[in-house]
């Protein structure tokens, strides 16, 4: 079974640029997450999606990010413009459900430099 | 509110020692799950073990173990006879009603040859 894609693995940008992350989860998987983890610490949820609706983003910088997820299966991740506190590394996760119970599969994640 | 605490920034063993990581959380639920993920230098985050709030027998799968105590919130895993491919940062997470994962900080594991 293919695990969850990312790409790029890593990205480089300046300050103020805009860059986007693409993510295709786990084959029938309805739930699929975005996180940010900044080294050294634990993953921060930016957005959660079942199907292609949004369940949880209430964490997601909205006036610098958006996300979506067309058709209820690959989503992008964008950030406009680009700070250098988001330097980081963006992690997309899918699982079966968004029960309590379910875990969620990781993407090797995509690690981002804003200079 | 919800909270995980892994105390233990890092812990660095020699190989084949047996090494215990530290997971202590908090939560109002008496229905939650609590996971452990291995995220290797690679990156990715590797699933682990899931574990409800109604099953408080230890579990064991093979140089892996975790033990559950609700009556001080802990879910601690042990690693038996370390190896240096168990290097990696832990982490353990929490997900109780509000359906977020909560995640704690991570440890970072270091085996040395």
């Amino acid at each position: 079974e293919a695990g969850v894609a990312q790409s790029p693995r890593y990205k480089i940008i300046e300050k103020r640029q805009s860059v986007a992350f693409w993510c295709n989860p786990i084959s029938g998987h309805a739930t699929l997450y975005w996180y940010q983890q900044i080294l050294g610490q634990g993953p921060k949820l930016l957005i959660q999606f079942q199907n292609n609706g949004v369940v949880d983003d209430s964490q997601l910088p909205k006036d610098r990010f958006s996300a979506e997820r067309l058709k209820g299966v690959d989503s992008t991740l964008k950030i406009q413009p680009a700070k250098l506190e988001d330097s980081a590394v963006y992690l997309c996760a899918s699982s079966y459900g968004g029960r309590m119970n379910t875990e969620a599969f990781f993407g090797q994640g995509t690690r981002l430099t804003v200079v | 509110a919800q909270k995980v605490t892994q105390a233990q920034t890092e812990i660095s063993v020699v190989e084949k020692e047996d090494v215990t990581l530290d997971c202590v959380y908090e939560t109002r639920d008496t229905t939650y799950y609590l996971f452990w993920y291995k995220q290797p230098p690679s990156g990715e985050l590797v699933f682990l073990i899931r574990r409800n709030s109604f099953d408080e027998q230890n579990e064991i799968s093979g140089r892996y173990s975790w033990n559950f105590q609700k009556s001080t919130s802990s879910f601690n895993f042990t690693i038996t006879a370390s190896q240096v491919v168990d290097s990696a940062v832990y982490f353990c997470a929490l997900r109780d009603s509000n359906y977020q994962l909560i995640w704690g900080a991570g440890t970072k594991l270091i085996i040395k040859p």
